[in-house]
């Protein structure tokens, strides 16, 4: 399996640019999860799907962030207005239940710097 | 919402040192996971808790899930430099609302010296 896809790796934009973050998942797995790290806050949970329909998007900072997920294989991140505050790793995991855990698998992240 | 406190926020040790990290929850939790973030790469699984009372080994890795469900911790036995890393504890509930998601720690930052 390749793991969790994300693209760019890299990507330095300047502050009012669109941005957008892309996540293939593992196949087979239902579940998609986007993160933000920073090194003040952590990792924190933006939004997660389940079968492509959101089911908790209460950690999207504000309505510059807006996430969608079209099918099984395919989850975009876009940032529309960036601010350099938005500086950040992005994390995209998918995960699926087993009888009795529901392992994530993170990609290998997305590095944006916004100036 | 469920939130995790996880300590220490960071360690600086000798190789060759025993390291322990706890996490702690105002609520109860239905399984307990420790993930490893490598420098530059997402976390990965180290070891997954199923009930309550649980020690688990995996190598130079211990972790238990404590009684109460509310708390875990993870120990490292003798520590070399690869054990680097940022270490997340993570609680999940099955039946719940949100139950595909898992609470994430702050992670503690270890740090080994040569």
């Amino acid at each position: 399996d390749a793991g969790v896809i994300q693209s760019p790796r890299h990507e330095v934009t300047e502050m009012g640019q669109e941005v957008t973050l892309r996540c293939k998942p593992i196949s087979g797995h239902d579940y998609l999860f986007w993160y933000r790290q920073t090194m003040m806050r952590g990792l924190e949970l933006l939004i997660y799907f389940n079968n492509n329909v959101p089911i908790d998007d209460s950690g999207m900072p504000e309505d510059r962030f807006s996430a969608k997920m079209p099918n099984a294989s395919f989850s975009t991140l876009k940032i529309q207005p960036s601010e350099p505050r938005d500086s950040a790793v992005y994390f995209c995991a998918s995960s699926f239940w087993t009888l009795i855990v529901n392992e994530q698998f993170f990609g290998p992240g997305t590095r944006l710097t916004v100036l | 919402g469920q939130q995790l406190n996880q300590s220490p926020q960071s360690m600086f040790i000798q190789e060759g040192e025993d390291v322990s990290m706890n996490c702690t929850s105002s609520s109860i939790f239905n399984t307990w996971l420790w993930y490893k973030q490598d420098p530059g790469e997402g976390p990965v699984l180290l070891i997954a808790l199923y009930k309550a009372g649980e020690l688990t080994s995996n190598g130079r890795l211990t972790a238990q899930f404590g009684i109460t469900r509310k708390d875990s911790f993870l120990n490292i036995s003798a520590s070399i430099p690869s054990d680097v890393g940022i270490y997340f504890c993570a609680g999940q509930l099955k039946h719940s609302t949100n139950a595909g998601k898992s609470t994430f720690g702050d992670g503690t930052t270890l740090t080994v010296k040569p």
